[in-house]
């Protein structure tokens, strides 16, 4: 089975810090990717990276980064955390690009408060 | 803009019922389209998809059924079952667009009633 593993499952920072959200594969997938889940919005795609060093904008980019130094390892970026980043992260992978679309493994989310 | 719209947000059903969830979207470059499910406390995880090319996708308990006219794909859940009770997730991809990033409905919370 895939495993998708995030580094926290709580983490509490304050405004203003830079915050590092931790993910790592290990099923050699191509693709990683990066999503925040709220209530009554479902998913948003922040970011994802179909290889290492490669890194592509999602539909909520703002106030994030991202690096994929290593093709296991991604890692979500707040910059200077604000309150209205207070949400659950979820990372996900998926075996390569391509036709047809192909699964995505999600692990089992990081929920981040900004205090 | 939202690109894919997911119905009901509620959802209660009697055990041994079918739960019948409802998904339209808008971009008609779609070609894949998985349902998740999410339990408290846990990551989505795949439950069935389907590409276009086909009107229907049955796996188990589980069925998908895709209008592609209308726009439009339903997750139906056949002799539901308490342990059916959690968040599920409608979503689309294009895969060819070369954002491989899925579009998700916002959720709809099933519970099944004893």
């Amino acid at each position: 089975d895939v495993k998708v593993t995030q580094s926290s499952r709580y983490l509490v920072k304050r405004t203003g810090e830079k915050v590092f959200l931790e993910c790592v594969q290990d099923m050699d997938h191509e693709n990683m990717f990066w999503y925040r889940q709220d209530p009554g919005l479902g998913l948003r795609l922040i970011y994802f990276s179909y290889d290492v060093k490669m890194k592509e904008k999602g539909d909520i980019p703002e106030g994030y980064s991202v690096s994929r130094e290593k093709k296991e390892r991604f890692s979500l970026i707040l910059e200077s955390a604000s309150t209205n980043q207070t949400s659950m992260y979820l990372c996900a992978s998926s075996r390569y690009r391509g036709q047809g679309g192909q699964p995505q493994h999600f692990g089992d989310g990081t929920r981040l408060s900004i205090l | 803009q939202q690109q894919v719209k997911q119905s009901p947000q509620s959802l209660i059903v009697q055990k041994g019922g079918i739960s019948i969830i409802n998904c339209a979207y808008e971009n008609t470059a779609f070609d894949y389209f998985p349902w998740y499910q999410q339990f408290p406390g846990k990551g989505p995880a795949l439950l069935i998809a389907i590409r276009p090319d086909v009107s229907e996708k049955k796996e188990g308990r589980f069925t998908i059924s895709f209008n592609k006219s209308a726009k439009q794909f339903s997750l139906h859940i056949m002799d539901s079952q308490p342990g059916d009770s959690a968040t599920y997730f409608c979503a689309a991809l294009y895969s060819g667009g070369g954002a491989d990033g899925l579009t998700f409905g916002k959720g709809t919370h099933l519970i099944i009633q004893p």
